[in-house]
């Protein structure tokens, strides 16, 4: 079975710093893994996917992951925080097949001026 | 091309009372889910579907939740009776195929149960 924990229910940043949002997971096979972003009352949007291949994985909006096996981590990372990027993200585990998706709890991300 | 549609938006019931929920996926995804997000969690499935087949619905509260796709196209969930805990978004989303590697989502259904 997977699962996935993301740390910190809640991340501040200053607008124009570094976003870190970190996913680890627990699959006890090669999983694919995904974050996605939501906005308020709206559906989820994928950011980026890991399935096979090179580990580190650009994604939409200048977000970037890397899959460390020997961490069984995908966080996610921006190098400059943009006041749109205030969002709840999820990170998801899915085993290859891509059956379902198992999501993490989330991080709300809020970026001040 | 059009996303992933559900209605409506948003529904206020009194508890005990039937609700349904429409999902039409984007056209072609043989691939359709249905994922329960309570507030402040993340998704969690429901039930998945391959055209018109419920191939996993193992998480899906039988005694009170059913769901259906006809034609293996658009698909309705059910709630009946409704339970105040069954307030949460009700996410559809679809892909064309098991094995492809997205999921896209719709907006959702707010429920509020009182």
């Amino acid at each position: 079975a997977q699962s996935v924990t993301q740390l910190g229910s809640h991340v501040s940043v200053s607008e124009g710093a570094l976003v870190l949002l970190r996913c680890n997971y627990s699959s006890s096979v090669p999983p694919y893994l995904f974050w996605y972003v939501q906005y308020p009352n709206q559906g989820l949007q994928l950011l980026l996917k890991y399935t096979t291949g090179a580990t580190l994985v650009k994604g939409i909006n200048g977000f970037e992951a890397e899959f460390k096996k020997s961490e069984t981590s995908f966080h996610l990372t921006k190098p400059s925080a943009h006041m749109s990027d205030a969002a709840e993200y999820f990170c998801a585990v899915s085993p290859p097949g891509f059956q379902k998706l198992v999501f993490g709890t989330g991080t709300r991300l809020l970026v001040s001026p | 091309e059009a996303g992933v549609v559900q209605s409506p938006r948003y529904k206020i019931i009194e508890k005990k009372q039937p609700v349904a929920f429409w999902c039409n996926p984007i056209s072609g995804h043989n691939t359709l889910y249905w994922y329960l997000q309570n507030l402040g969690q993340g998704p969690e499935l429901l039930i998945r579907y391959e055209n018109e087949e419920a191939v996993d619905d193992s998480q899906l509260p039988k005694d009170r939740f059913s769901a259906e796709r006809l034609k293996g196209v658009d698909s309705t969930l059910k709630i009946q009776p409704a339970e105040l805990g069954d307030s949460a978004v009700y996410l559809c989303a679809s892909s064309p195929s098991t094995g492809d590697t997205e999921a896209f989502f719709g907006q959702g259904t707010r429920l509020t149960v009182v």
